[in-house]
């Protein structure tokens, strides 16, 4: 079965440093996502992205993320000056299509969790 | 009101009993209903998924939607202690092309031996 897999599954880094969270979506899936789960708390939406741009954002993502697909193959988040608060899981996921990958369900990553200190 | 509220449990319950998972919702905009499966340090599975109201079955699981009473559930017939996980329902609306979810809490499930 076709996976979406993160790396690192842990990054720990010192607040105000850059982090970047690398993904491989399935390879053949066009829309590519990130969500976040501070510990506790809800999945939450940031970002979704596809043919180059992001399509829509959440009021989370404010100018210290960004995304970008570097290769074709991977999918990256990052955070330009890490605070306190950005401690979570993050995840990413992939969906074939917009409309589709809701039927199908989107599939999702093991997560990389961050913590920052 | 918070857009989409789950109970959080925990539920704990003996092998072989039915479980029942509930969200409420706010959002009249939202026309996909899912549920997904999360076991620890794993990104959340897709278990089951609705557009608007009715009921699916899937083996053991059953979704229901109700758009009327904004009310959806999750019904595990013959619960399997692998069935032990946190269930989180998501919810997305019919327009826009990405599809953001909006995800509830997660109600974490022990299923007992």
């Amino acid at each position: 079965e076709p996976e979406v897999t993160q790396t690192p599954s842990h990054q720990v880094t010192q607040m105000g440093q850059e982090v970047i969270l690398r993904c491989v979506p399935i390879s053949n899936h066009l829309y590519f996502y990130w969500y976040r789960q501070i510990l506790g708390q809800k999945v939450e939406f940031l970002v979704s992205f596809y043919n180059n741009e992001i399509s829509e954002k959440s009021e989370i993502f404010d100018d210290q993320f960004s995304v970008e697909r570097p290769d074709g193959s991977n999918f990256t988040l990052k955070i330009r000056s890490t605070k306190l608060e950005d401690s979570a899981m993050y995840f990413c996921a992939s969906s074939p299509s917009g409309r589709s990958g809701v039927s199908r369900g989107y599939t999702f990553g093991s997560g990389t969790r961050l913590t920052v200190v | 009101q918070k857009e989409v509220e789950q109970d959080p449990g925990p539920l704990s319950v003996p092998e072989g009993a039915i479980v029942s998972l509930n969200c409420t919702y706010s959002n009249s905009a939202f026309q996909y209903f899912m549920w997904y499966r999360q076991y620890s340090r794993k990104g959340p599975e897709l278990l089951m998924y609705t557009y608007s109201s009715g009921n699916k079955e899937d083996g053991r699981f059953t979704a229901q939607v109700d758009k009327s009473s904004k009310y959806i559930s999750l019904f595990i017939r013959d619960s399997q202690p692998s069935d032990s996980a946190t269930y989180l329902c998501a919810m997305s609306p019919a327009s826009g092309s990405a599809r953001q979810l909006t995800f509830g809490s997660g109600t974490q499930l022990t299923v007992l031996p």
